[in-house]
């Protein structure tokens, strides 16, 4: 069963526009959340993280709201890029175990 | 600083032919893990060592060995290849950070696995 969910497939959006990549989990013993990037034939980079201390992390574009009661963390990017266009993949920790999602295809047009 | 290595790239199997792929860090974290990825399922922890000489189940072993050989390398066997082991398959290490908490993973970048 999935513990962390990615209901959207795909995004596109416009060049400068905000982009929203939403996820959810369901197990709450996760309490270290983390946001990955991928292009075709490489390994997921590490975009940002977030703590179940805090309910918001920025750096740069990139900003991670994290709604525990909700069991719910999104992922905004602004403003979006062409070259932001990948997969993005959420994942959840719960001590030394990384659960991921199935992650979102975005595509930004230029 | 190559950071998380793997080995093979690219692999073709028949149907119960073993292998072992290889990964290598140097960052000298203590955690390592192996991961399968497949279309609509994302990333699906098959094994992982939280420190040297530790290994545990994910959530798909079945098929699968490892070995934490040293602190730097952590192998994944599959000792009779089934086609629905036909995958990628990522190598990852990390170190906590402050507070206990696990820190970010660093992937090696795939080793591509198709079993016929």
């Amino acid at each position: 069963d999935q513990q962390v969910k990615q209901n959207s497939p795909s995004l596109s959006v416009q060049e400068g526009r905000i982009s929203i990549l939403n996820c959810d989990y369901t197990n709450s013993m996760f309490d270290y959340f983390l946001w990955y990037k991928k292009y075709p034939a490489e390994g997921p980079t590490f975009l940002i993280s977030i703590s179940s201390i805090k309910d918001k992390n920025e750096d740069g574009r990139f900003t991670v709201f994290l709604n525990k009661s909700a069991k719910h963390l999104s992922l905004h990017i602004v403003p979006s890029q062409p070259g932001d266009s990948a997969v993005y993949f959420c994942a959840a920790s719960p001590f030394n175990q990384f659960y991921f999602g199935t992650g979102t295809s975005l595509t930004v047009i230029p | 600083n190559a950071g998380v290595t793997q080995t093979p790239k690219f692999q073709v199997l028949k149907t119960g032919q073993s292998m072992t792929l290889q990964c290598a860090q140097d960052m000298n974290h203590n955690s390592m893990y192996w991961y399968r990825q497949d279309p609509g399922m994302g990333l699906r922890l098959i094994y992982y060592s939280a420190s040297e000489g530790t290994t545990d189940k994910g959530e798909v072993p079945n098929g699968y060995n490892v070995s934490r050989l040293n602190k730097r390398e952590f192998s994944l066997r599959l000792e009779s290849a089934a086609p629905s082991q036909t995958s990628v398959y990522f190598c990852a290490s990390s170190d906590p950070v402050g507070q206990g908490f696990p820190g970010e993973l660093f992937f090696g970048e795939g080793s591509r696995l198709t079993v016929l």
